[in-house]
């Protein structure tokens, strides 16, 4: 089965650095994504982790530990616009999603 | 990046009659897709993957009966809801990967659709 684990909500000041785990038990492994959606909208590709290590994208970062399963996405000087839900999703052919983690940003 | 389109956004139906969404790849075939259903503040299940010229296959504890799926093409995956009920009411969203870049590439989403059956 398929076990993915993400903290339900967190919150952060404008300007701040947030980071979102990821922790995983699968079956099968082929790869990490990120996901930021908003409310009411379909997801959006952020990152994919396929070896460890950091990947780095602008303000956004996503690391990847596959002996501990283990992930997680770092957001940079945070902005208001990125008060949404950030989902991991582990790649096996079709993607198993965690729950979600829904940031928000103040001012 | 690729485009995948989904229609309707929002639709609202009658208790018993059934429902087709529709999911297109734009500018790219996709041999599979997968159709999703996310409840409020939850994350998204997976329902079935749909593969072209072949049956779906469907998660367990979904209904096939219930849900048809039929991917006709490389660009066209549709998910029927037959008989529906207000307990299918839910976000439904499709997805798709480009049938030329592997088992690594991302995931384009659907813009998904509001079911409301009433």
């Amino acid at each position: 089965g398929q076990n993915i684990d993400q903290p339900t909500e967190m919150t952060a000041t404008e300007g701040a650095i947030v980071q979102i785990n990821c922790t995983y038990q699968t079956s099968g492994f082929n790869g990490l994504f990120w996901y930021q959606q908003h409310a009411g909208e379909a997801p959006t590709f952020l990152s994919y982790n396929v070896l460890d290590g950091l990947e780095e994208k602008g303000r956004f970062s996503s690391f990847l530990s596959r002996s501990k399963g283990y992930s997680y996405l770092l957001l940079k000087e945070l902005q208001m616009k990125d008060s949404a839900s950030y989902l991991c999703a582990v790649n096996d052919y079709k993607l198993s999603f965690g729950a979600g983690t829904t940031v928000t940003v103040r001012a | 990046g690729a485009v995948v389109s989904q229609h309707p956004s929002r639709v609202i139906c009658k208790s018993g009659t059934s429902v087709k969404i529709e999911c297109r790849s734009l500018d790219f075939q996709a041999t599979t897709m997968f159709w999703y259903r996310q409840f409020p503040k939850q994350s998204l299940m997976l329902m079935a993957t749909s593969n072209e010229g072949s049956k779906a296959t469907y998660e367990q504890g979904v209904e096939k009966d219930k849900f048809l799926i039929n991917h006709a093409s490389l660009t066209l995956s549709t998910l029927t809801v037959t008989s529906a009920h207000p307990e299918d009411s839910s976000f439904y969203i499709c997805s798709a990967r480009d049938v030329q870049g592997g088992m690594n590439t991302e995931a384009f989403f659907g813009q998904g659709t509001r079911l409301t059956v009433v």
